[in-house]
């Protein structure tokens, strides 16, 4: 159980394009949902918290207009990476927490990797 | 979020041999989590613990949440080549959660 389905799992595009990733949970429905970003041999940096049904919260020096967060249903958070450019190149990873409890963990997808042309 | 205290940041084993690795805050949390992840994918929950003093064991891993609620510490006995890859502690407090910097394992068969 408590399965995140993320996608694409690896995109490259030329820089100026706006990238979508998509991060589902596939068997329980979750208010909750995170947004990280990787760098290689780093560990995990929050980008944002998307909920359900309201606007997402940002870590400080993130970008909402550059990074858009839609969590438009239960099992569905989307974020779009805006005019993309090499900088943004990186791991992408997305998380769901199973229920409302604060207390539950997070599920990890399996990542969208990033490369701008 | 903030970094947590992970320790060690790489370790070198031969298989067989058991692993510990621990991580320590400055702050409470409610729930202590420890994660695997392999190159190129998202981490894998392997042990969750909820309370102060609880340990708890999956297979050949044990953890365990500490006493003061500021410290986890996670072992693996008799490592196999497929222990291999990155280990993370998290501390979880409402809707906030910490990584440590991660553990890398290299198991040598």
């Amino acid at each position: 159980g408590a399965v995140v389905s993320q996608h694409p799992s690896w995109v490259i595009c030329k820089s100026g394009t706006s990238v979508k990733i998509e991060c589902r949970s596939l068997d329980f429905q979750a208010t909750t949902m995170f947004w990280y970003r990787q760098f290689p041999k780093q560990s995990l940096m929050l980008m944002a918290t998307s909920n359900e049904g309201s606007k997402a919260t940002y870590e400080q020096g993130v970008e909402k207009d550059k990074f858009l967060i839609n969590h438009a249903s239960l099992t569905l958070s989307t974020l779009t990476v805006t005019s993309a450019h090499p900088e943004d190149s990186s791991f992408y990873i997305c998380s769901a927490r199973d229920g409302t409890g604060v207390s539950q963990p997070q599920h990890f997808g399996d990542g969208t990797r990033l490369s701008i042309l | 979020g903030q970094q947590l205290n992970q320790s060690p940041q790489s370790m070198f084993i031969q298989e067989g041999e058991d692993v510990s690795m621990n991580c320590t805050s400055s702050s409470i949390f409610n729930t202590w989590l420890w994660y695997k992840q392999d190159p190129g994918e998202g981490p894998v929950l392997l042990i969750a613990l909820y309370k102060a003093g609880e340990l708890t064991s999956n297979g050949r891993l044990t953890a365990q949440f500490g006493i003061t609620r500021k410290d986890s510490f996670l072992n693996i006995s008799a490592s196999i080549p497929s222990d291999v890859g990155i280990y993370f502690c998290a501390g979880q407090l409402n809707n906030d959660m910490r990584f440590g910097a991660g553990t890398r394992l290299t198991v040598k068969p």
